[in-house]
């Protein structure tokens, strides 16, 4: 198995600028999650789906961040436009949910740094 | 609301000592807890997880947690460090299994030789 792909790995960009994160969840999950790590914050969840579903969205900063799950292969996080205070490793994770016979691991891809000049 | 609290945001350890890293939680129901670890520039790998069964989690790399009710706490610990522990250790809660995680604010581990 791949695992979770994100790309791109490293995302230079200026402020202003539209900025599109990509992830590709392990096939046949059905469960697919958008952190985000900073110096000062830690770990945040931004959002989640589940089956292409966003659930919770309440840790997404402000209405220039959104995020997209058109079919169970693939997200997007996009932010627009740019700051440079969301500077961060973002990471999408998956996992396979289903009542009790969930496995409940989420499984993170190797993550995009941003860096908004 | 479940929140995770990690003690020490950096912990130093010798080669061959014991490694203590503590993790302490709150949540209004039996929760589901789990330890991540994170190498530099990679994403988080799953150490071990705590999901009501037994309460001595046993995971990879020879760390091992234990789930204590009354103290609300799910300690990691390893007998003996090695080079390649270095690295950063999240603990994690969540409430329902495939649901989101509240993680700590992690513990950076530096090993000496």
């Amino acid at each position: 198995d791949a695992g979770v792909i994100q790309s791109p790995r490293h995302e230079v960009t200026e402020m202003g600028q539209e900025v599109t994160l990509r992830c590709k969840p392990i096939s046949g999950h059905n469960s697919l999650f958008w952190y985000r790590q900073t110096m000062m914050r830690g770990l945040e969840l931004l959002i989640y789906f589940n089956n292409n579903v966003p659930i919770d969205d309440s840790g997404m900063p402000e209405d220039r961040f959104s995020a997209k799950m058109p079919n169970a292969s693939f997200s997007t996080l996009k932010i627009q436009p740019s700051e440079p205070r969301d500077s961060a490793v973002y990471f999408c994770a998956s996992t396979l949910a289903s009542g009790g016979t969930s496995t409940d691991t989420q499984y993170f891809g190797p993550g995009t740094r941003l860096t908004v000049l | 609301a479940q929140s995770v609290t990690q003690l020490g945001s950096h912990v130093s350890v010798s080669e061959g000592a014991l490694v203590l890293l503590r993790c302490n939680y709150s949540s209004s129901v039996p929760p589901y807890l789990f330890w991540y670890v994170q190498y530099p520039n990679q994403g988080l790998q799953l150490l071990l997880k705590y999901t009501s069964a037994a309460t001595l989690v046993k995971g990879i790399n020879g760390f091992e947690a234990e789930f204590k009710k009354s103290e609300t706490s799910f300690h990691l610990t390893k007998p003996s460090a090695h080079m390649s522990d270095a690295a950063e250790y999240f603990c994690a809660v969540t409430k329902a299994a495939g649901n989101k995680l509240t993680f700590g604010g992690g513990t950076r581990v530096l090993v000496k030789p």
